[in-house]
């Protein structure tokens, strides 16, 4: 079945740096990779998508990128600010099976 | 739009007893609905898939007869955790994809912790 792996498991970075958080996955047929942001005890929230027939997506200060030869995506963060600190999971599912395998996390704190 | 709700969003109970979580999608239909458990610090691992009126489809290494599922309609799955013990004690979440929606988008609630003494 589909492995992904996460990393880093934290990051710290100061307010308006940038930061990426990688992921890497098993399976060949996965083509579809979400990112989400978890706040503590709150749900999971979608923060942007990708689909393996692009190569990168941006939406304001996020971008995600993906090789699909390399089996890896990241997530790009660019000008940090506080309240972006939350853990982020990448994800990876196929068409038509819908399930989702869940990276381990990454815990990211934005120093003021 | 695509709202997800659960109940309850605590709940305490003795070791032993049973405890049922519900996941209703409020405003859309939902054919299929997943439920994931999260201990502390970790990430969601999925244990089932939710399918309305047909079984629930098991992960690896998940008890059916211990987390059992129900989903008798196109807004509602529940979770009945049986002879709960306190290594069950987690985080519940749910999400939903909305029938005839993008294949791959699902709608998580809000998530249901789980203690048990």
């Amino acid at each position: 079945g589909e492995n992904v792996e996460q990393h880093p498991s934290t990051l710290s970075v100061q307010e308006g740096d940038s930061a990426v958080i990688k992921c890497t996955y098993s399976d060949s047929a996965s083509n579809y990779f979400p990112w989400y942001k978890q706040e503590l005890g709150k749900r999971p929230q979608l923060i942007i998508d990708i689909r393996s027939n692009v190569g990168e997506k941006k939406d304001q200060r996020i971008a995600v990128t993906l090789n699909k030869t390399a089996k890896h995506f990241s997530l790009h963060i660019t000008e940090t600010q506080p309240e972006d600190s939350a853990v982020y999971f990448c994800a990876a599912g196929k068409t038509g099976f819908q399930k989702l395998v869940f990276g381990t996390g990454t815990r990211l704190l934005v120093s003021p | 739009g695509a709202v997800v709700s659960q109940h309850p969003s605590r709940v305490i109970c003795k070791s032993g007893t049973s405890v049922k979580i519900e996941c209703r999608s409020l405003d859309f239909q939902a054919t299929t609905m997943f439920w994931y458990r999260q201990f502390p610090k970790q990430s969601l691992m999925l244990m089932a898939t939710s399918n309305e009126g047909s079984k629930a489809t098991y992960e690896q290494g998940v008890e059916k007869d211990k987390f059992l599922i129900n989903h008798a309609s196109l807004t509602l799955s529940t979770l009945t955790v049986t002879s709960a013990h306190p290594e069950d004690s987690s985080f519940y979440i749910c999400s939903a994809r909305e029938t005839g929606g993008p294949e791959d988008e699902q709608y998580f609630g809000p998530g249901t912790r789980l203690t048990v003494t």
